[in-house]
This record gives C-alpha cells, structure tokens and sequence, in this order.
C-alpha cells in the first residue's frame, strides 16, 4: 500500500501570509495526486487535481506543485474562509489519503 | 441539482451488521464509479471502497476486505455499502464521494453530507 505523509501536521498562520504545505508518498504516484479542504462538521471540497490542475471554483491563490513522491500544496494570501484542514490524496494505486494539516489562525 | 444523500447510518453493538445506501440525483449516474470515504471522530480519512460505474469491478480497503460489500444500482440512482461484523473502529462518519470524471482515476469531486456510525458495546 502506498502511504502518504504530510506536514507539517498543524500550521498557524495569520491572514495574507504565504501558506505551503507538504505531501510525501512512500513510492512514486506520478501526478496522480488530490489536494482537499474540510471544514468541521462538513465533507472534503476539492482542490486541486493531478498535482497542479485547480478545480473549477476554486480560487487561484490555491496552487500545487509536485510529481512522483513530493508535492506541495500553496495558498497564495491565506484568506478567512481558509481556516481548515487539508488532505491529499493519492490516486495512483487505489485510493489512500495523508493524515491531513490543520491551518489555524495566529 | 446534483446531490448525494447517504441514509441508514445508527448505532450497533460489535459484530452487528448495517447496510448503508447512497441516492443521488442530478447527473448521469451509470458512468461514474463511486466511493465510500469514512473518517473517524476527530481523525483522518480512509477510503472504504469503490465500484465501477457498471457495478463490476469492485475494490476495499484492507481493513474491510471480507467484511463490506459495495454495491450499486443503475435504475434507481443507488450505491450501497452492507457491513457486517463491525468493530469499534469502524465507527466513523461514511460519506458517499463520486468520482470527478466518467471511468477516470479515482479522485472524488462531489460528496454527500456523510452518515454517522457508532459501534460500541
């Protein structure tokens, strides 16, 4: 099974800052990699899709990077309605998600 | 309006079994494959399992494999996940996920609210 890694496993940060958060996977998924955002109480909206292509919807500040075990995750300005956690996902070899980054305000 | 309502989420004791459905609406529901994506309380999330958009080709976690049973039916806009012999882990939140594209990678873009299970003696 492929597991992914992410970090850090909790940011904080104060609104307008430059967000980065890290996917690893413990073998390479080429591009096959989801971004996604929860907030509590409600289910996972998509981001980001095959590393880099932005979801229809999706605000431009949100951007990804990456390919076969490295991938990152950037929210250009982070925003209020930002406060979340993210996940990624690989897509690769069945399904398994990272244990998710929880974005608090500072 | 495209939506997924999962239904038939309870609490049971372990060992017990409980089937879970998934009716959706507004798209055209036979081609995509679906999922069930569960994520315990306060945790992270695991995809359950997946089935193909015809219904043939099924796939699970390891942690369920032998235990749940995804199944789907076409004319009646449903996808089912059975679960039988459950354990305490297996309580969580279980949310019905479509796949983003027609016979694409598995990466979801449309979730349902999600249904709650608790297993617990």
């Amino acid at each position: 099974d492929i597991q992914m890694t992410q970090s850090p496993s909790t940011l904080s940060a104060f609104v307008g800052d430059r967000v980065t958060i890290t996917c690893r996977a413990s073998q390479s998924i080429s591009s096959w990699l989801a971004w996604y955002q929860q907030k509590p109480g409600k289910a996972p909206k998509l981001l980001i899709y095959r590393a880099s292509n932005l979801e229809s919807g999706v605000p431009s500040r949100f951007s990804g990077s990456g390919s076969g075990t490295e991938f990152t995750l950037t929210i250009g300005s982070l925003q209020p309605d930002d406060f979340a956690t993210y996940y990624c996902q690989q897509y690769n070899s069945y399904s398994t998600f990272g244990q998710g980054t929880r974005v608090e305000i500072k | 309006e495209v939506q997924l309502v999962e239904s038939g989420g309870g609490v049971v004791q372990p060992g017990e079994s409980l089937r879970l459905s998934c009716e959706v609406s507004g798209f055209n529901f036979g081609i995509y494959d679906m999922g069930w994506v569960r994520q315990p309380p306060g945790r992270g999330l695991e995809c359950v399992s997946i089935i193909s958009g015809s219904g043939v080709r099924t796939h699970y976690a390891d942690s369920v494999k032998g235990r749940f049973i995804i199944s789907r039916d076409n004319s009646k806009n449903m996808v089912h996940l059975h679960m039988e012999n459950l354990r305490v882990e297996d309580t969580a939140t279980y949310y019905c996920a479509k796949v983003r594209i027609p016979a694409g990678k598995w990466y979801f873009g449309l979730w349902g609210r999600g249904t709650l299970v608790s297993v617990s003696s």
